[in-house]
């Protein structure tokens, strides 16, 4: 079956690091995706890993390792505002979405 | 701001009632998505239309009955429904449909469905 593994919830600190992992399973491999979603509003788009390596975006960055089905979302830097839920999708052969239940990160001052 | 706008953003509904949700992208995207979203859960893929045709359907429950009448806007018309279908509705849209490899979707608030 077709499976998106992360963690329900994390904490962190202000200023600090956090990693965000993701395992995935799905048949077939066209992308993965990371979300941002704050509560009572919409996903937004974060990332897009399809090759292997790190793509960085100001404070957030991405990796991916396709033979490992693993990828990590890095927030640098972290604020107060940046507390929300994080959501891996990976797409499969079929172009659809396979989506995680999500990680609600939690930032403490 | 959002291009993806919905209404209405909360909804209760008894299990008799009909009731329709609605989904407009200022986008000028090709597809568009309904998604449920319940707590803790993953995001539950429900209805794509590529084009205004309908080329998904996730097996969802005929008391969900979408319609997209043209490419910007999006229907989900809703009858008979259950308690457990008590969720966050969401609409998306992407510049391309399936097919499309690495196509970021754009995602709407929401409609707050409530069935009592």
């Amino acid at each position: 079956g077709q499976n998106i593994d992360q963690p329900t919830e994390m904490t962190a600190t202000e200023g600090a690091i956090v990693q965000i992992n993701c395992t995935y399973q799905t048949s077939g491999f066209n992308g993965l995706f990371w979300y941002q979603q704050h509560a009572g509003e919409a996903p937004t788009f974060l990332s897009y890993n399809v090759l292997d390596g790190l793509e960085e975006k100001g404070r957030f960055s991405s990796f991916h390792r396709r033979s490992k089905g693993y990828s990590y979302l890095l927030l640098k830097e972290l604020q107060m505002k940046d507390s929300a839920s994080y959501l891996c999708a990976a797409m499969d052969s079929n172009y659809q979405l396979i989506w995680g239940a999500g990680t609600k990160l939690i930032i403490k001052p | 701001e959002t291009g993806v706008t919905q209404t209405p953003r909360h909804l209760v509904m008894g299990m008799t009632n009909k009731k329709s949700l609605k989904c407009e992208q200022h986008l000028g995207h090709n597809a568009m998505y309904w998604y449920k979203q319940s707590a803790k859960k993953p995001l539950e893929l429900m209805f794509v239309y590529s084009l205004e045709e309908r080329v998904e359907n996730n097996s969802v429950p005929s008391r969900f009955s979408p319609e997209c009448p043209n490419s910007s806007h999006l229907f989900l018309h809703l009858h008979t429904l259950q308690p457990e279908d008590s969720a966050l509705y969401l609409c998306a849209s992407s510049q391309e449909g399936p097919g499309s490899g690495g196509v970021e979707q754009y995602f709407g608030p929401g409609t707050r469905l409530t069935v009592t």
